[in-house]
C-alpha cells in the first residue's frame, strides 16, 4: 500500500486553470474506477471535491473536474480562487476493500 | 447538519493502547459505511480502517492490521477505534468520516494521538 505520487506543489494566478495528477499503478489507480479527490484548508477537515474518478457530490462548483487515463489520475481546478489555495489529495481503492491517499499537493494563488 | 466527533485521543506510551470514539449526527448512521483516517505534518493521510453500514464487512491497512479494531453501535450512531500494541508511527490525528469505497464523504475534525515514552 504505498502511497499515490502527487506534485509537491502547483501554483496559478486567480482565474488560471491548474492540473494536479495522481500517479499509481496497475493495482490501484489503474485498476479501479474509485478515485476521489479532496482539499483541505488550513485547520480545517479535509472536504470531498471528486468521487468515482469525475463525479461531483451536490454543493461543489464545477470549476472542479476529475479525469483518469491508465495510471494516472488528474484533478483540474478552472477559474482559479483565492480560497482554493489548499492542500490537495487524491485517494483511489487498492483492492479487497482497502484504500490508499496521494501524497498531497500544496496549491498556491499568485 | 451533519456532525462527527471524535474523542478519546492523548498522550500514551509505546506498548500501550487507546481507544477512540466517535459520535455521529445530523444523518442516519446505520445507512453508511464509516472509516478512520489519519494525519500527520509528514506523511500526509493514510487510510486506517473501514466498516460496513451493518458492521459486517471490515478492512484494515496492513500497517495496523491485527493491532488495530473498528467497531460500531448503530443504535448509539457511535463509531469505535480499539488501538493496541502502539508505536511511535502510530502518532497522527485521527480522522472519523463517514463512508467508504474510497468515497470519505464528509471528515470529522479528528483527535489528537501521540506515542512517546
Amino acid at each position: 500500500q504505498s502511497a499515490l505520487t502527487q506534485p509537491r506543489s502547483v501554483s496559478g494566478s486567480p482565474g488560471q486553470s491548474v492540473t494536479i495528477s495522481c500517479t499509481g499503478g496497475s493495482s490501484d489507480v489503474g485498476g479501479y474506477n474509485s478515485v476521489s479527490w479532496y482539499h483541505q484548508q488550513p485547520g480545517k477537515a479535509p472536504k470531498l471535491l471528486i468521487y468515482d474518478v469525475s463525479k461531483r457530490p451536490s454543493g461543489v462548483p464545477n470549476r472542479f473536474s476529475g479525469s483518469k487515463s491508465g495510471n494516472t489520475a488528474s484533478l483540474t481546478v478552472s477559474g482559479l480562487q483565492a480560497e482554493d489555495e489548499a492542500d490537495y489529495y487524491c485517494c483511489s481503492s487498492a483492492g479487497s476493500n482497502t484504500f490508499v491517499f496521494g501524497t498531497g499537493t500544496k496549491v498556491t494563488v499568485l | 447538519q451533519v456532525q462527527l466527533v471524535e474523542s478519546g485521543g492523548g498522550l500514551v506510551k509505546p506498548g500501550g493502547s487507546l481507544r477512540l470514539s466517535c459520535v455521529a449526527s445530523g444523518f442516519t448512521f446505520s445507512d453508511y459505511y464509516m472509516s478512520w483516517i489519519r494525519q500527520t505534518p509528514g506523511k500526509g493521510l493514510e487510510w486506517v480502517s473501514s466498516i460496513s453500514s451493518s458492521g459486517n464487512t471490515i478492512s484494515y491497512a496492513d500497517s495496523v492490521k491485527g493491532r488495530f479494531t473498528i467497531s460500531r453501535d448503530n443504535a448509539k450512531k457511535s463509531l469505535c477505534l480499539q488501538m493496541d500494541s502502539l508505536g511511535a508511527e502510530d502518532t497522527a490525528d485521527y480522522h472519523c468520516v463517514r463512508g467508504g469505497r474510497a468515497n470519505f464523504g464528509f471528515w470529522g475534525l479528528g483527535t489528537p494521538v501521540t506515542v512517546s515514552s
